[in-house]
């Protein structure tokens, strides 16, 4: 799988817009973009997935750019129950060799204040 | 969808003793993972199942670790003869993945194991 680089931190301020970048640049044609967050004491959530297009759920919005070497990650009105260690995480497509594991860096933490 | 269930949640252990780790997969799901993760770092991969089949196992991270599935439902993981260095959360995963459809993995919220 592909490498990915996440800011260490970030802070946001609670209802506004939280953009939560990630870098890429090795990512090949066959491989997801998912993003996972943990919440303190809690295992990975999943939040959203995708491959060339932009996805939105009832989550988030995952921006991917035209050359796929980079994502963002929105979370349109943060609140503090937002606040979690993100990973951006890239994963190959299909079911096959290489596709069963998640390889996650240490992420983004981001801050959610008040 | 009731989620991915893991027991216990925490585990205090002397070094040199055996412990066991349960986790019920969500019902659907063949597939069944295992990772763990230390403090300030994310998880790491340690095996996975398809079915009742452990199709990998090299990523963990002794002889003195093993996991089963033995019906294809539930698994469990072992430590045997347990080291300081084992204290961390040991994550369970499962999803479903069939030739080209590789849905996400749901996360249960770890067994805590502390080693006195």
């Amino acid at each position: 799988d592909a490498k990915t680089t996440q800011p260490t931190s970030m802070d946001c301020a609670e209802g506004r817009a939280a953009n939560l970048p990630c870098n890429h640049s090795t990512i090949s044609g066959n491989e997801y973009v998912y993003w996972y967050r943990q919440i303190h004491s809690q295992g990975p959530q999943y939040i959203i997935h995708g491959l060339k297009n932009n996805e939105t759920n009832e989550m988030a919005s995952l921006i991917i750019t035209e050359d796929r070497k980079s994502s963002t990650l929105i979370l349109p009105h943060a609140t503090l129950r937002d606040t979690a260690v993100y990973y951006c995480i890239v994963r190959f497509a299909y079911s096959g060799a290489g596709s069963y594991q998640l390889t996650f860096g240490k992420g983004t933490k981001l801050s959610v204040i008040p | 969808d009731t989620g991915v269930s893991q027991d216990p949640r925490h585990k205090i252990t002397k070094r040199g003793q055996n412990v066991t780790f349960r986790c019920d997969p969500i019902s659907e799901h063949n597939r069944l993972y295992w990772y763990r993760q230390t403090l300030g770092q994310g998880p790491e991969f340690l095996t996975y199942f398809q079915n009742e089949a452990q199709l990998e196992k090299s990523r963990l991270l002794s002889d003195r670790f093993s996991a089963e599935r033995p019906k294809g439902s539930f698994s469990t993981l072992e430590i045997q003869r347990t080291e300081q260095g084992d204290s961390a959360m040991y994550l369970c995963a499962s999803s479903f993945a069939l030739d080209r459809d590789n849905q996400p993995q749901h996360f249960g919220d770890g067994t805590r194991l502390s080693i006195l």
